[in-house]
């Protein structure tokens, strides 16, 4: 059975940093992307960013905005993937979920954690 | 950006009733319509996949449907575990969602 379980969230000041971590079992995590997702309180589900798969070089894209502040990396051996959030802000007080994502079915998003909450302020 | 208008915002229903729930995207996305159930603490679920394919596992009460700009999910009786949130999401080009849909008991 597919898991993917986040952790490293919690109360944090303006400018500081946080690091999250996704931490997969079930599924042969090498193959697959994975996507950071967030829902700020009170709105939407956000992507974030995703990383894929070795096969297509571990290429990361980032939503404008966090690009620059946030990093996504993973580490295969360990079947976990990183959330690096630098520069935090209070708008960046969310539910952060880490997913999987299939790309050879266009991207499409299967499984989900069921999130950490980041709330930032001072 | 490609946006996701999903109605009604919320819908009351009762154990055994037909529910449609609409999502209209800014522009065509083909068949690239994802739906999601999402229960407060739970991780979402994925129901339906490329606009009308189930997921395995999904009971078949579930439905969607739609192509191009318009899509629809429907489950024909609804039963005791199915008052949820449910999103709408395309992933023709990254991924957005809809405003979701929170179904509850009339």
């Amino acid at each position: 059975e597919v898991h993917l379980v986040e952790s490293g969230g919690g109360l944090i000041q303006p400018g500081r940093s946080l690091k999250l971590s996704c931490t997969a079992s079930g599924f042969t995590f090498v193959d697959y992307v994975i996507t950071w997702f967030r829902q700020a309180p009170g709105k939407g589900l956000e992507w974030v960013g995703f990383i894929r798969s070795k096969a297509y070089g571990e290429t990361r894209e980032y939503a404008a905005s966090v690009k620059g502040r946030f990093t996504i990396s993973r580490d295969d051996s360990k079947r976990i993937a990183y959330l690096q959030m630098n520069s935090l802000k209070t708008d960046d007080t969310a539910i952060y979920f880490c997913s999987r994502g299939n790309e050879w079915l266009h991207f499409l998003i299967e499984y989900w954690g069921q999130g950490t909450l980041v709330t930032v302020s001072s | 950006d490609i946006q996701m208008t999903q109605s009604p915002s919320t819908l009351s229903a009762s154990v055994g009733d037909r529910v449609t729930i609409t999502c209209r995207a800014s522009q065509s996305i083909s068949l690239w319509l994802a739906w999601y159930q999402r229960k407060p603490g739970k991780a979402p679920k994925l129901l339906i996949y490329k606009a009308s394919i189930l997921e395995n596992g999904v009971p078949s009460r579930f439905s969607g449907s739609g192509s191009g700009t318009e899509f629809t999910l429907t489950i024909s009786s609804l039963q005791p575990d199915d008052f949820a949130t449910y999103y709408c999401q395309q992933y023709n080009s990254y991924w957005t969602f809809g405003q979701g849909t929170k179904v509850e008991i009339k």
